[in-house]
Order: C-alpha cells, then structure tokens, then sequence
C-alpha cells in the first residue's frame, strides 16, 4: 500500500518569511495529490491540490509542486501571516483506486508564524 | 446544511460505557468517511460508505467499532466498550461520488474523551 512520509513536523517561520512543507510517496500509482490545512479545534480543509499531469500549481500564496520522478511533492507558503498557523497534512492517492483507502495521509506538520 | 455536520461537537465517557457519533454529510454527497485522529497524529481511516456498495470496514481498529448508513445520508460511528486509547477526534467527511480524486471535506470532528 502507500506510504506517505511528511516533514517537517514542526516548522517555525518569521513572519513575512516562506515556508515549504515536504512529503514523499512510495506508489508510483499515485497521480492525486491535495494538501489540507487543520486550525485549532476545526477539521482540515482542503487548500490546494495537484494531479500528476501537472508539475506545479498555484493559488495567491500558496503553491505546491510535484516530482512524480522521485516521488516526492511540496507545500510552498510564502509572505507568511499569522494565519497561516496551522498544522498542514499531505495526502496522495492513486485515481483508479476507489474507496478511501486509496487517500493516505502524512503525520502533519506544525506550522507556526512568529511575529 | 453547506458543510459536513457531525454531533456531538465533544463527548466525555466512562470507560465501558457504549457512544454514538453522529454525521450529517454534505447534500447530494454519495461518498462517506470516518477517521480517527489521535493527540498530535495524523488521519486514521476507519470506513467508507459509497451508495449503495457494502462499506469498507478495512480501518476499524476492533470489533468493538462500528457504523451504519442508513438512507445513503447520515452516518452513525458507535464505539462499544469504550476504553481510555479511544479518546480521539473522530472525523467525518463526504465527496461527490466515491473513487480517488474525489475533493473530500470533513467536519468539524467530535472530541471524544475516555475516562
């Protein structure tokens, strides 16, 4: 099955700064890639994603890129805010699939802005 | 409603007694999934709904869990026997149709504390 590795766990930016969230996958299989954002109390929600005929993916701030080569795809945030304090989950999944066994998701990440 | 509406919003339990869950999926949302989401970890899957399918069950971590779907909307999670490793965020969340690709949102969970 597949494997999802995120890091880092926690990450601590200025803000202003950018920040970049990385994961690895281990099924070549995989060709959907959303990232989502967990606030405080709340449930993720859904803030990019990215299939695999595409290397990269903007939305304002945000931007994720993918290297289906080496099996590996990035959440880029950049002007930090304070809002952007969260803890950030990748996900990766193959399309033919079916079913939500086919979404694994990484252990998340902590980011944190200072001000 | 416009999001996925899960009850109760926080749960405090005696260890042994039985809880139920509850999930209002997105309208018109034919796909449904728990998870299960511990202090500081990532998304566990539990199950999936899609229509009229026989759910995949893969995820539940004991016989002690189960959930139904009645009507091919509302979900109901029920924990029998809870113990104090069930304490967790239980997640519900809905897609447009099953498979892969599908954008998947989740509710706002039910904290569920075992003591």
């Amino acid at each position: 099955g597949e494997n999802v590795e995120q890091h880092p766990s926690t990450l601590s930016v200025q803000e202003g700064d950018s920040a970049v969230i990385k994961c690895t996958y281990s099924d070549s299989a995989s060709n959907y890639f959303p990232w989502y954002k967990q606030e405080l109390g709340k449930g993720p929600q859904l803030i990019i994603d990215i299939r695999s005929n595409v290397g990269e993916k903007k939305d304002q701030r945000i931007a994720v890129t993918l290297n289906k080569t080496a099996k590996h795809f990035s959440l880029h945030i950049t002007e930090t805010q304070p809002e952007d304090s969260a803890v950030y989950f990748c996900a990766a999944t193959p399309y033919s699939g079916g079913g939500a066994d086919g979404l694994t998701f990484g252990k998340g990440t902590h980011l944190i802005i200072q001000p | 409603g416009a999001g996925v509406s899960q009850s109760p919003s926080n749960k405090v339990t005696e260890k042994g007694k039985d809880v139920e869950l509850r999930c209002d999926p997105i309208s018109g949302h034919t796909a449904l999934y728990w998870y299960r989401q511990s202090l500081g970890q990532g998304l566990e899957f539990l199950i999936y709904f899609q229509g009229n399918s026989a759910p995949d069950k893969s995820g539940l971590p004991s016989d002690r869990f189960s959930a139904e779907r009645t009507g091919g909307s509302v979900s109901t999670l029920t924990i029998q026997r809870t113990q104090q490793e069930d304490s967790a965020v239980y997640l519900c969340a809905s897609s447009f149709g099953g498979g892969s690709g599908n954008t998947i949102y989740f509710g706002e969970g039910s904290w569920l504390t075992v003591v």
